[in-house]
């Protein structure tokens, strides 16, 4: 089986500080991991994926993403946050060795960035 | 978003009528989603169709039904509505191969 799970319900940063968003992972094989974005009254947007390797993936936006096996970890992040970053956050997993599987969502972390 | 187009975006129906939520895309993707979304669970897969042929139960499939009459649309029918299907539902397109999913722009559903 695969899951995911985003432990904060809220992350509240600064404009022009750095932020992290936590997402960590279980699967049985190897993940094709991702994330998203929503804004609102909107759809999701794709932000970034890590299917394979440079453990650093950059996206849209600025955004970045670090994957880390032994920590079973992808947390999303980005130098300076600005106001209109804030929105809500998905992350997002699906086994990597059958294409078969859907993607299965974590529950989403609202980030606020105040002026 | 333009690519995924879900009808209607907002809909209030009672307990016990039928509903249908349309999706259509011009993406020509094979595969195409299902999703409610509630606050604090996040996004839960209701169906998923790999192609014409291919329909598959998500996670939370009970009280649903789809139907893909082309590739191109995907609908979802709820048969009985109950008031704990009030919810956002999403639909959404991948191409075969890359897992990245576009997503429509939501219907609101409300069961009184």
């Amino acid at each position: 089986a695969q899951s995911v799970a985003q432990p904060e319900d809220q992350v509240n940063v600064a404009e022009g500080n750095p932020l992290t968003v936590k997402c960590t992972y279980s699967v049985s094989g190897n993940p094709y991991l991702f994330w998203y974005v929503q804004y609102p009254n909107r759809g999701l947007q794709f932000l970034l994926k890590y299917i394979t390797g440079d453990n650093l993936v950059k996206g849209s936006y600025g955004f970045e993403a670090e994957f880390n096996k032994s920590q079973t970890s992808f947390h999303l992040k980005k130098p300076s946050a600005l106001v209109s970053d804030s929105a809500l956050y998905f992350c997002a997993v699906r086994e990597g060795d059958t294409g078969r599987r859907a993607l299965t969502f974590g529950s989403g972390t609202r980030l606020q960035v105040q002026p | 978003d333009a690519d995924v187009t879900q009808t209607p975006r907002n809909r209030i129906t009672k307990t016990g009528k039928r509903i249908m939520l349309e999706c259509s895309q011009t993406k020509g993707h094979d595969r195409m989603y299902w999703y409610r979304q509630d606050p604090g669970l996040g996004l839960q897969l209701i169906y998923y169709s790999f192609d014409v042929k291919d329909i598959n139960k998500g996670e939370i499939s009970d009280g649903y039904s789809v139907s893909r009459q082309a590739q191109a649309k995907f609908s979802l029918s709820l048969e009985s509505a109950i008031p704990n299907q009030t919810a956002l539902y999403f639909c959404a397109t991948s191409e075969t191969g890359t897992d990245t999913q576009y997503f429509g722009p939501g219907t609101r559903l409300t069961v009184l």
